[in-house]
């Protein structure tokens, strides 16, 4: 099955409000890493986290390895936003990155 | 820094034919990691080296796939008659590689489609 699972995986926002991005792993992780897929495919990295929180600008995050779970907070959500949000879990034994499924964000005006 | 650059940046082969897509990664990073990104599978990890070994091929389609690091400024994945089924946008990131450096940098990818 899934070992990063997302939620949710999709999402609409007006512009201005906040969200809460969840990612859940059935792997054990050292590290998770946060991107963003624009519209045009690339994939921006946003955070690099051990355990522990980390915040840039609008954007803040928390990662706990003890229950296995990572939180992406967006506040004062804006157009540029949007895109799909990915979350990755560095796995314990081999540094592998395995990515999670994905949320497609929409923000509106 | 010209960031990770990845060759071509579309590909269209023919049933059955062979597909090179080639990677170069960020000067000074020990670790290059290969996926393929479909709309039904998602991100898949592929494979990835360090320092040119290869350490984890486990997402690897066995009979058709492999990957090469011959050196610390490229690497390539080599595809063997191509399926359908293999059409996807192949991407390469690139690490310092080692415990709190493992921040992945990705290439814009290539688009492979085959007919």
């Amino acid at each position: 099955g899934d070992k990063v699972k997302q939620s949710p995986s999709a999402l609409s926002l007006q512009e201005g409000t906040n969200s809460a991005l969840r990612c859940n792993f059935s792997i054990a992780a050292t590290t998770v890493q946060w991107f963003l897929q624009n519209p045009r495919g690339s994939l921006i990295n946003l955070f690099y986290l051990v355990p522990g929180t980390k915040e840039n600008g609008r954007l803040k995050s928390a990662f706990d390895s003890k229950e296995s779970y990572s939180t992406l907070h967006i506040r004062d959500a804006q157009l540029e936003d949007s895109g799909t949000y990915f979350c990755a879990a560095e796995a314990v034994n081999t540094n592998k990155v395995v990515f999670g499924t994905g949320t497609r964000l929409q923000v509106l005006p | 820094n010209a960031g990770v650059i990845q060759t071509p940046r579309h590909k269209v082969t023919g049933k059955g034919q062979e597909a090179t897509l080639w990677c170069e990664p960020i000067s000074g990073h020990s670790a290059v990691f290969w996926y393929r990104q479909t709309i039904v599978q998602g991100l898949e990890f592929l494979t990835y080296f360090r320092n040119q070994a290869p350490i984890d091929d486990s997402g690897m389609p066995k009979e058709r796939f492999s990957a090469q690091m011959p050196n610390q400024s490229h690497s390539t994945l080599k595809i063997q008659s191509t399926q359908p089924q293999d059409s996807a946008v192949y991407l390469c990131a690139s690490s310092l590689g080692w415990g709190r450096q493992n921040t992945l940098y990705f290439g814009a990818g290539t688009r492979l489609s085959v007919l």
